[in-house]
């Protein structure tokens, strides 16, 4: 089951506007995580920040995390056309054990128009 | 390029098949994770290895099996195939065994059950 969940399913902008995506979920997390997926590819790593984290900046990437309501944001300013990609999070989650797992949500699909 | 191999890209075979899927991690990796995306499902954590040993499952079904040998890459074993099988499975890997690093994905194995 689905312990991420984004928002919005899909979103379409202008280049050069900047593109928010959220995302809730349901239990305490170790960390989250964001991933991008170009279409019928693997997805590749954009960052991470820790459940005692509130604020994280990767280049035009900035994650927002905020653990009292289990959400998460991710900003990616001044959009281009190579952005234009799913984006997933993933959160770190124990069950008790020492292990995490991560969990993916379904994804937000950004169209970025030329 | 995440350093993640997986072959083949492309399976088709039939119903009631058996197919074996190979990763091969990134350098200095420990850690193997293997994942099942559809469109109805999502991304599916099904299971992960670390140095050898079965870590943590996830959804995998009992028809799936998958091992990591010493050299440290990974197979996973689909049998008794069904249409709803077909899916793309992706590899990832990380160097900790815990689950809650960053992974780096293959990309992936389309595998199509006719």
């Amino acid at each position: 089951s689905q312990q991420g969940e984004e928002d919005p399913q899909a979103l379409s902008i202008q280049e050069g506007e900047n593109a928010t995506m959220n995302c809730s979920y349901k239990t305490s997390i170790n960390n989250l995580q964001w991933y991008r997926q170009n279409s019928g590819r693997g997805l590749v790593h954009l960052i991470l920040i820790r459940s005692n984290e509130r604020e994280k900046h990767s280049g035009r990437l900035r994650v927002t995390l905020d653990t009292s309501k289990k959400s998460s944001s991710l900003l990616i300013t001044a959009s281009r056309a190579a952005d234009t990609a799913s984006y997933f999070c993933a959160t770190a989650s124990n069950s008790g054990g020492s292990n995490y797992k991560l969990t993916f949500g379904k994804g937000t699909l950004l169209t970025v128009n030329p | 390029d995440s350093g993640v191999t997986q072959t083949p890209k492309h399976l088709i075979t039939a119903t009631g098949q058996r197919v074996t899927l190979r990763c091969s991690p990134r350098s200095g990796d420990l850690s193997v994770y293997w994942y099942q995306q559809s469109l109805d499902q999502g991304l599916q954590f099904l299971i992960q290895y670390y140095n050898g040993e079965e870590r943590a499952k996830g959804n995998i079904l009992e028809r799936f099996s998958a091992q990591q040998f010493p050299d440290l890459h990974s197979e996973l074993n689909l049998s008794s195939l069904e249409l709803g099988d077909s899916a793309l499975y992706f590899c990832a890997s990380s160097v900790g065994g815990r689950g809650a690093y960053e992974q780096y994905f293959g990309p992936g194995t389309r595998l199509t059950v006719t």
